[in-house]
């Protein structure tokens, strides 16, 4: 059974701090590997997906990246700033469950000014 | 921009009644999910629609149906409603029905609370 673990749980980072949040998967047997950001209270919004045959997505300040062999997946957030204080999910869709996909219990990260 | 809207932001109800949370989504999709998220257990997966009238369970289906008459809308339904269905449920969509490598898209969430 596929299992997504992130670590850290929370963060806390003063403001122009580079981060990495880290999310590890234990089968590699996936289609895609999708971060999202989920603010307190709301939705979650999708911030990038990696295709099972890509290394790396970016999209601003934000960098993905997917190393399937190992099971591992890093989301880097250059020059951080209060506005990204949130909580970040990682979420695998693997091979065996068709559409479904399968969520770490996420990072709290929080930006300090 | 894809859209997902869900009905209601907040809502309470009492144990034993029936509840009805419903999604819409602009962008034609063909899947649609619901899940609920609570702390120390992440999101889960109840159900999920591929199709009109066509429907899967999820992890966590007990206690829970689900309706599909038009692509666009996809509505949960608690059949007795009970304390311990007091969560944040949160519906997403998304594209194909294959394996694609489609995003899902999710609405803002309805924070349902059973009294």
């Amino acid at each position: 059974k596929q299992e997504v673990t992130q670590i850290p749980a929370a963060l806390s980072v003063p403001e122009g701090e580079n981060l990495v949040l880290n999310c590890s998967f234990t089968d590699s047997a996936i289609y895609n590997l999708q971060w999202f950001r989920q603010d307190p209270g709301k939705g979650l919004t999708s911030l990038l997906l990696i295709q099972s045959s890509q290394r790396e997505q970016t999209s601003g300040r934000l960098n993905a990246s997917l190393d399937k062999s190992s099971g591992r997946s890093t989301l880097y957030i250059a020059a951080s700033q209060p506005g990204d204080s949130a909580t970040y999910l990682c979420a695998v869709r693997p091979w065996e469950y068709g559409n479904k996909l399968v969520f770490g219990a996420g990072t709290i990260l929080r930006v300090k000014s | 921009d894809v859209k997902v809207t869900q009905s209601s932001r907040y809502l309470v109800k009492r144990t034993g009644e029936k509840v009805f949370l419903e999604c819409v989504q602009d962008m034609d999709h063909e899947n649609m999910f619901w899940y609920r998220q609570d702390p120390g257990l992440g999101l889960r997966l109840i159900y999920f629609s591929y199709d009109v009238k066509m429907k899967e369970k999820g992890d966590i289906p007990e206690g829970y149906s689900v309706s599909r008459e038009k692509k666009e809308r996809f509505s949960l339904i608690l059949e007795s409603a009970s304390t311990n269905q007091t969560s944040m449920y949160l519906c997403a969509s998304s594209l194909y029905r294959g394996p694609g490598n489609q995003p899902q898209h999710f609405g803002d969430g309805t924070r349902l609370s059973i009294l």
